[in-house]
């Protein structure tokens, strides 16, 4: 079965950690992105990346860090120096090549600060 | 600043009918629309797309209209269903070259039976 998965589905973390979120898509593509959903937005951009060992910041990029050293793995680390943290976080890929802007998303991460 | 907007928040519908969500946008480098559905705390799911070469793209139930002098796109869903009650989200492509979207703030759809 080809997919992203995320893990975990719902994650709880004190405040001052820094905290892991797990993006993984066996589809083969080449381009992987982070978002961030919180209520009663949109999805925004956090981080991208469009091959391996190289990503950029997206709309939202502080308080976070990725790295790209396999084209199936993503991970995103929130860290402590993000302000609202808790949020719901999803990950997506996109195939190469010409016209294929669509990306395809993972079930998502819900991360609660306490 | 928005560049994708949804202006209505939620929509009601009864079963059967029409439904019509809507989008602006302000950039005019978009070149590729979509649209997403979403059920509550699961990803956003792939619809339909439309390349701003054609007005109008069809896939079953689902029609998304594409208007670029008014930088307006709306989704049709005929006959609407129970099933389609969600969360649908607007986002446009093409503005930086690495193919990233940018997300409307997305529109609740209720179909009631």
């Amino acid at each position: 079965d080809g997919g992203i998965t995320q893990s975990p589905k719902y994650l709880f973390r004190k405040e001052g950690q820094n905290v892991t979120l797990s993006c993984e898509q066996n589809l083969n593509h080449d381009a992987m992105y982070w978002y961030r959903q919180d209520p009663g937005q949109g999805l925004r951009l956090i981080y991208y990346s469009q091959i391996v060992n190289d990503f950029q910041k997206g709309d939202i990029a502080e308080g976070y860090s990725v790295s790209r050293e396999k084209k199936e793995s993503f991970p995103l680390t929130v860290t402590s120096a993000q302000k609202n943290p808790t949020a719901f976080y999803l990950c997506a890929s996109r195939p190469s090549g010409v016209g294929t802007d669509t990306q395809y998303f993972g079930p998502g991460t819900r991360l609660t600060v306490l | 600043d928005q560049q994708v907007k949804q202006n209505s928040p939620s929509l009601s519908v009864q079963e059967g009918r029409i439904s019509i969500l809507n989008c602006d946008y302000t950039n005019s480098m978009f070149d590729y629309f979509l649209w997403y559905k979403k059920y509550p705390a699961e990803g956003p799911t792939f619809l339909i797309s439309i390349s701003s070469i054609k007005d109008k793209n069809e896939d079953g139930r689902f029609t998304v209209f594409l208007n670029k002098s008014a930088k307006h796109l709306s989704l049709h869903i005929v006959p609407s269903q129970p099933g389609d009650s969600a969360v649908y989200f607007c986002a446009a492509s093409g503005n930086s070259g690495y193919s990233t979207l940018t997300f409307g703030k997305g529109t609740m759809l209720l179909v009631s039976p």
